[in-house]
């Protein structure tokens, strides 16, 4: 099952509007990270949040983290038609999986941004 | 440096046929991994590796080997291809970066299998 699941699936906005998605996870985390994936193309790390901070900058992201909802949001100001893309958050699982120690990164199934020129 | 590289970028296979996907990353990293990504499932870790000579199994571990024997390097092979292992096959190799680990991925395989 998916520790990480964000909402929406998917997000059309204007050139300029804000774009927000949220993340939901079950388990205690030690961070989140949020990446973007362009299509047919790699991931790229955007963000990363620890879970003893509460928001988080950077550039035209913002990151919040609420530990006691167990849910993340990435807020994306005055975006533009190249932020077109799908971002996924990732958790790190805390030994979900056999000898993981701290080194595991668990991704939901992605929102699909798309900004519209 | 050329960060995590993977090859192929594409692959078709006939059931049954076996193959070998290869990953590299010149930054050192200790940690290594590999995930497959569906439409509509996001990333599922096959298995990964927290050293050499080190792997264990991901969340969908089935259908598939590896082997870690140099910290650059970490293929993964499929045994008996399946159509189930249609898919996008990404590596990654994760390092600590100003005190956090920052995980960085390959552009991808797509394998095609029929």
């Amino acid at each position: 099952s998916q520790q990480g699941e964000e909402d929406p699936q998917a997000l059309s906005i204007q050139e300029g509007e804000n774009a927000t998605m949220n993340c939901s996870y079950k388990t205690s985390i030690n961070n989140l990270q949020w990446y973007r994936q362009n299509s047919g193309r790699g991931l790229v790390h955007l963000i990363l949040i620890r879970s003893n901070e509460r928001e988080k900058h950077s550039g035209r992201l913002r990151v919040t983290l609420d530990t006691s909802k167990k849910s993340s949001s990435l807020l994306i100001t005055a975006s533009r038609a190249a932020d077109t893309a799908s971002y996924f958050c990732a958790t790190d699982a805390r030994g979900v999986y056999s000898g993981a120690g701290s080194y595991q990164l668990t991704f939901g199934k992605g929102t699909k941004l798309s900004v519209i020129p | 440096n050329a960060g995590v590289t993977q090859t192929p970028k594409f692959q078709v296979l006939k059931t049954g046929q076996s193959m070998t996907l290869q990953c590299a990353q010149d930054m050192n990293h200790e940690y290594m991994s590999w995930y497959r990504q569906d439409p509509g499932m996001g990333l599922r870790l096959i298995h990964y590796s927290v050293g050499a000579g080190i792997t264990d199994q991901g969340e969908v571990p089935n259908g598939y080997n590896v082997s870690r024997s140099t910290t650059e390097d970490f293929p993964l092979r499929l045994l008996s291809a399946a159509p189930s292992q249609t898919s996008v096959y990404f590596c990654a190799s994760m390092g600590r970066t100003k005190g956090f680990l920052e995980q960085y991925f390959g552009p991808g395989t797509r394998l095609t299998v029929t």
